[in-house]
C-alpha cells in the first residue's frame, strides 16, 4: 500500500525557473490538497481539488498552478519560482472534504 | 472563516512530565477537530480527531484531547511524555459542513522538546 507519495523529495532551483512538484495517491481519494509549511505560519493551503478537472484556490495560490487530469495525480507547478517560495510542500488527500486528510512525505524546495 | 490559535510555540519538558498543549479555535458553527504530529524529518500524521460524541477522545501513543465547546478549545494531553514524543504538533479545525471555501485550517504548531 503505497499511500501518498511526492517527488522529488528535495529540489534546488533558481529564481525564474519553472518547477513542478508531483503528488500521487493510490487510495482513489476524491480530494487532494497542496500545502506549504513555513516557520511561524504552520501549514497554509495553496490549492485543492475535489475531483479530476476540478480545482480551487486556497489561502496562498499566487504564483502556483495546479492540474488534475487523473484522480490519482495532483501536480503543483511554480511557473516562475521566487525566493519567497522556498518552503516545504505537502500534498494530502481525503475521501471526502470532511474526512481526515492523509499527508505525503513532503518536498523541500530551495529557490536561489 | 475559521481560525486556530496555538499559543505555545515551543514547550520543553523532561521525560515523564505531563503535557498539555493548548488549541483554541474561532468559528460560529459545528466543527471537526484534529491533532497532527510531525516527527523530525517526517510528514504529518494524524494523532486523533473529534467529530462528535464523547468530547474526550483518545488517540495513538497515549495522547488524548478534550473538546470543550464553551471554551472553543481542543487541548492535547499526555500524562507522561517520552523522549520519542519530541516533534511538532499541529491543531486543525474544519467546519462540519462546507457552504463556501471553508476547509481544514491549521494552527501555527507547537514544537515539543523532551529532555531525557
Amino acid at each position: 500500500d503505497a499511500g501518498i507519495t511526492q517527488s522529488p523529495r528535495y529540489k534546488i532551483t533558481e529564481t525564474g525557473r519553472q518547477v513542478t512538484l508531483m503528488c500521487h495517491q493510490t487510495w482513489s481519494h476524491s480530494y487532494m490538497f497542496w500545502y506549504r509549511q513555513d516557520l511561524g505560519h504552520g501549514l497554509r493551503l495553496i490549492y485543492y481539488s475535489a475531483a479530476a478537472d476540478i480545482t480551487d484556490k486556497g489561502e496562498v495560490p499566487d504564483g502556483y498552478v495546479v492540474s488534475r487530469s487523473k484522480t490519482e495525480n495532483f501536480p503543483l507547478t511554480l511557473e516562475s519560482a521566487t525566493r519567497s517560495q522556498t518552503s516545504v510542500y505537502f500534498c494530502a488527500s481525503s475521501g471526502r472534504l470532511e474526512e481526515t486528510q492523509y499527508f505525503g512525505p513532503g518536498t523541500r524546495l530551495l529557490v536561489l | 472563516a475559521q481560525s486556530v490559535s496555538q499559543h505555545n510555540h515551543h514547550v520543553i519538558l523532561s521525560e515523564a512530565a505531563s503535557l498539555e498543549l493548548g488549541c483554541n479555535y474561532s468559528y460560529g458553527g459545528t466543527v471537526n477537530l484534529f491533532w497532527y504530529v510531525q516527527y523530525p524529518g517526517q510528514h504529518l500524521q494524524l494523532l486523533l480527531k473529534y467529530f462528535s460524541g464523547d468530547p474526550l477522545v483518545k488517540g495513538i501513543k497515549g495522547f488524548e484531547a478534550e473538546f470543550i465547546k464553551s471554551k472553543f478549545s481542543f487541548n492535547l494531553r499526555k500524562p507522561s511524555v517520552q523522549w520519542s514524543d519530541t516533534a511538532e504538533y499541529f491543531c486543525a479545525v474544519k467546519p462540519e459542513r462546507n457552504f463556501g471555501n471553508e476547509k481544514l485550517t491549521f494552527g501555527t504548531g507547537t514544537r515539543l522538546t523532551i529532555i531525557p
